[in-house]
């Protein structure tokens, strides 16, 4: 069973607007990661956002949690067509394994 | 330049035979990590190792072997390869273990068992 899942398989936006990937979660966790996976390539860490931090950005990603609703989201301002890929959330539950989500595809359309 | 190197980047296998996934880091972490990437699975985790000589189970590790003889080197052994094990295999390492530690990933091996 996922420890971790994003709660859409795919959304598809135009380029230049904004979307949000979200993410629930089931146990407490010490830290969030969120990762990037384009076509045919290993996946890419994005913003990792610990259990005390509410809000994490970096460039055009901003990543939130809330802990006591377990879930997180990464919001994308001013889509381009090379956002085009697979979201992952990823963490753990007091052990070392690292637990990924099943991932949500987000497609940019011209 | 590539810190976590796959090879091969691509193989077939035929069922019951004896296939090995090799990986290799420049990066100095301790830890390393086999994942298997099906469509609608996500990434799950098969096996893993923090120090040389000595590896852990993962959540999915049936089937699978694994090998760590030095701190750069990882590899997975498929000993009778099935076909329920075509996916596409990524190695990653870490400094440590646990959320608060990125994972760099590398490339990918695509098998395909027939």
């Amino acid at each position: 069973s996922q420890l971790a899942e994003e709660n859409l398989w795919a959304l598809s936006v135009h380029e230049g607007e904004s979307v949000t990937v979200n993410c629930s979660y089931k146990t407490s966790i010490t830290a969030l990661q969120w990762y990037r996976q384009k076509s045919g390539e290993g996946p890419a860490q994005l913003i990792l956002i610990r259990s005390n931090e509410r809000e994490k950005r970096n460039g055009r990603l901003r990543a939130t949690l809330d802990t006591s609703s377990q879930s997180s989201s990464l919001s994308i301002t001013a889509t381009r067509c090379e956002d085009t890929a697979v979201y992952f959330c990823a963490s753990n539950y007091g052990n070392e394994k690292i637990t990924f989500g099943a991932g949500t595809k987000l497609t940019i359309k011209p | 330049e590539a810190a976590v190197t796959q090879s091969p980047r691509s193989k077939v296998a035929v069922t019951g035979g004896k296939v090995t996934l090799s990986c290799h880091q420049t990066n100095n972490h301790d830890y390393m990590y086999w994942y298997r990437q099906d469509t609608g699975h996500g990434l799950r985790l098969i096996h893993y190792s923090y120090v040389a000589d000595s590896t852990e189970k993962g959540d999915i590790p049936d089937g699978y072997k694994a090998s760590r003889p030095s701190q750069e080197n990882f590899s997975l052994i498929l000993e009778l390869a099935s076909l329920s094990q075509t996916a596409v295999y990524f190695c990653a390492s870490s400094m440590t273990g646990g959320a608060r530690n990125t994972l760099y990933f590398g490339a990918g091996t695509r098998l395909s068992v027939l």
